[in-house]
């Protein structure tokens, strides 16, 4: 039930093109966190979701806090090749720790 | 500014030798301190994490440890590697409320 389910495990885009990813679980989460990972580096937090129905922005990246509480989505518009990286959904567990999904693989091509 | 430091960058240990891994943080007091590991440049495992100085939990049964001998250092050590200990090591803090958490740059480590 803590499992963190994130599609698709990989993406091959042109560049310019709008790209959508999603998370889901069968718990009720409070927090929705999206990070992403550059190519051997740790990963950096985009945006973090706090209330159902929560829709955020942070530039060219979108994310919404699903309604039912269990999924997530994030957006990315008119990728540039340096959106190329692994995005993981994420949420938090009691002291503070994370649990992340497996993590989409996003790859532009210029 | 906070600012997180964790090394080596890279590490090529035989299977056996002993390994120890360093991660201090800047610019806080009492952070929250946390090892994950990452294979495959796929989803990351919490290894350990700890909440003050000597106060360390450990989240999956494996071959290493972790101590917090002060409260900005976090280190993550083995007696003996196994080829499976390959990975990318990422050592992380928070402030403990809100999502406030910042990763190192991460140590890649290989067992031959």
């Amino acid at each position: 039930g803590q499992q963190l389910n994130q599609s698709p495990q990989s993406m091959f885009i042109q560049e310019g093109e709008d790209v959508s990813m999603n998370c889901t679980s069968s718990s009720i989460f409070n927090t929705w966190l999206w990070y992403k990972q550059d190519p051997g580096e740790g990963p950096v937090l985009l945006i973090a979701l706090y209330k159902a129905g929560e829709l955020t922005s942070n530039g060219r990246l979108t994310a919404q806090f699903g309604i039912t509480r269990k999924d997530s989505f994030l957006n990315i518009s008119a990728s540039i090749p340096s959106d190329v990286g692994i995005y993981f959904c994420a949420r938090e567990t009691s002291g503070s720790r994370l649990t992340f999904g497996e993590g989409t693989q996003l790859t532009v091509n210029p | 500014s906070q600012t997180i430091h964790q090394w080596p960058a890279t590490l090529v240990q035989p299977v056996g030798s002993p390994l120890s891994l360093e991660c201090t943080v800047e610019g806080t007091s009492n952070p929250n301190l946390y090892w994950y590991r990452q294979a495959a440049g796929r989803g990351l495992q919490l290894l350990f994490y700890s909440v003050g100085i000597g106060q360390i939990s450990s989240e999956v049964p494996q071959n290493l440890s972790a101590s917090r001998p002060q409260d900005r250092q976090f280190i993550l050590s083995s007696k003996k590697l196994l080829l499976s200990d390959s990975g990318f090591y990422l050592c992380a803090w928070s402030p403990g409320q809100g999502p406030g958490y910042t990763f190192g740059s991460g140590t890649r480590l290989t067992v031959v």
